[in-house]
């Protein structure tokens, strides 16, 4: 069974550009969740969705991060224009329903903003 | 809103006992959990507590008191591989989003 996909596992890239970050969830599973870790701030939740729909966007720092879920197999979170400060590990997780289902995350994305 | 407290680091020798402590501020509960992540690595699922009381499964124990909005992790049998950072986190509602606390690494000596 595979687990949560995302891609690319590493972007480098310039201050002012656009980064797209893509998600996979595993299938079945109709909650998916993207957070951001940096060692100042730990683990941030961004935004999560359930069945597709943003249910909370409260974490989204600011209008330049944007995040979509087109369908219950992808999710993207695009940051434009990217800042130095945005450089982190951004991790895409999801579980299957509410409650005590557990998270199951995918192995991040790194970027790094120069 | 949601807060979590755990200690940021803790140090213990191979084979003992440790437990890391959590304790939580939520406007509702609906669980905490405990998640492991190596260094470099993803957070993985260790537990689950609903309930008050402990939960075991193999080397690693959980407690909550739901009362005093507190819990720990408790891992027995250390072994070097248990050296990761280990996090709480909370839900406030069956639907609500999951929050996490900031970390406690856990350093292993031999």
């Amino acid at each position: 069974d595979a687990g949560v996909i995302q891609s690319p596992r590493h972007e480098v890239t310039e201050m002012g550009q656009e980064v797209t970050l893509r998600c996979k969830p595993i299938s079945g599973h109709n909650s998916l969740f993207w957070y951001r870790q940096t060692m100042m701030r730990g683990l941030e939740l961004l935004i999560y969705f359930n069945n597709n729909v943003p249910i909370d966007d409260s974490g989204m720092p600011e209008d330049r991060f944007s995040a979509k879920m087109p369908n219950a197999s992808f999710s993207t979170l695009k940051i434009q224009p990217s800042e130095p400060r945005d450089s982190a590990v951004y991790f895409c997780a999801s579980s299957r329903g509410a409650g005590n289902s557990p998270l199951h995350f995918g192995n991040g994305t790194r970027l790094t903003v120069t | 809103g949601q807060s979590l407290e755990q200690p940021s680091e803790v140090t213990a020798v191979e084979g003992a006992i440790v437990q890391i402590n959590c304790t939580y501020q939520t406007s509702g509960f609906y669980g905490l959990s405990w998640y492991q992540q190596h260094d470099g690595g993803a957070p993985t699922f260790l537990s689950y507590n609903a309930l008050d009381g402990l939960e075991e499964t193999g080397r690693f124990s959980s407690f909550l008191s739901r009362s005093d909005s507190y819990g720990y992790l408790l891992l027995q049998e250390l072994q070097m591989k248990d050296s990761a950072s280990y996090f709480c986190a909370v839900r406030g509602s069956s639907a609500s989003k999951i929050i996490f606390g900031s970390g406690t690494r856990l350093s292993i000596r031999p």
